[in-house]
């Protein structure tokens, strides 16, 4: 069975600033999805970024960047020049390639707060 | 294009009834899942629904169940409510595997259920 584990509860940073939330995961498959999902006070999920595990290259989507370490199954989210709108729930997430259809597995969460 | 719909937004039950919660995804979209958030288990996957069968279950007791329909839509009824049932139900909807699938699940907002 699949395992996310995000190990930090809550983060906070200052406008402008980097952050980075981490992920680890498990899995004894070999072709799978990797996500990240933002999930504001509004409360409607939306995807950050995607990473294919069979991509070397880390995804990149704007200010949003990922560290794709499959060796380590570690997948971190880096955010750049922080804004009051990243204040949300972040969700990191596991859905295998074939087989598994639509199913995701995410992790706990991390609650990111920005500050002005 | 109209996102995820889900309705109703807000619904109060008692212990021992039932609710059924209803599910519109994207035009053109013909997987869809559920997904149930609480506090202390965070999000769990419940069932995903494909071409009117039911392709993927959760660990959830026989109360919780679903269908969709052939415009794709979709339902999830809970019988018997117990207090442990209450949550924010959230739906997702996504093309079919083999559909240029991305793996990315677009969320609606959500039904929150309240059980007294």
């Amino acid at each position: 069975a699949q395992t996310v584990t995000q190990s930090q509860p809550e983060m906070s940073v200052q406008e402008a600033e980097t952050v980075t939330l981490s992920c680890t995961y498990d899995t004894s498959e070999n072709n799978y999805y990797l996500f990240w999902y933002k999930q504001p006070p509004s409360r409607q999920m939306i995807l950050v970024i995607r990473q294919e595990a069979y991509k070397q290259q880390n995804a990149t989507e704007n200010r949003f960047s990922v560290n794709f370490q499959k060796a380590a199954k570690s997948f971190s989210l880096k955010i750049s020049d922080s804004q009051l709108g990243d204040t949300a729930m972040y969700f990191c997430a596991f859905m295998k390639h074939f087989g598994g259809y639509n199913k995701l597995i995410f992790g706990a969460g991390t609650r990111l707060a920005v500050h002005p | 294009k109209a996102g995820v719909t889900q309705t109703p937004r807000y619904l109060i039950k008692t212990r021992g009834q039932q609710v059924t919660l209803s599910c519109s995804p994207i035009s053109g979209h013909r997987s869809v899942s559920w997904y149930q958030q609480t506090p202390g288990q965070g999000l769990q996957f419940l069932f995903e629904y494909f071409s009117e069968t039911q392709r993927n279950k959760g660990n959830f007791p026989g109360r919780f169940s679903g269908r969709q329909f052939s415009n794709s839509r979709s339902e999830m009824n809970v019988s018997t409510l117990e207090l442990g049932d209450s949550a924010l139900y959230l739906c997702a909807s996504s093309l079919a595997p083999g559909q240029a699938n991305t793996g990315e699940l677009f969320f609606g907002e959500g039904s929150r259920l309240t059980v007294l």
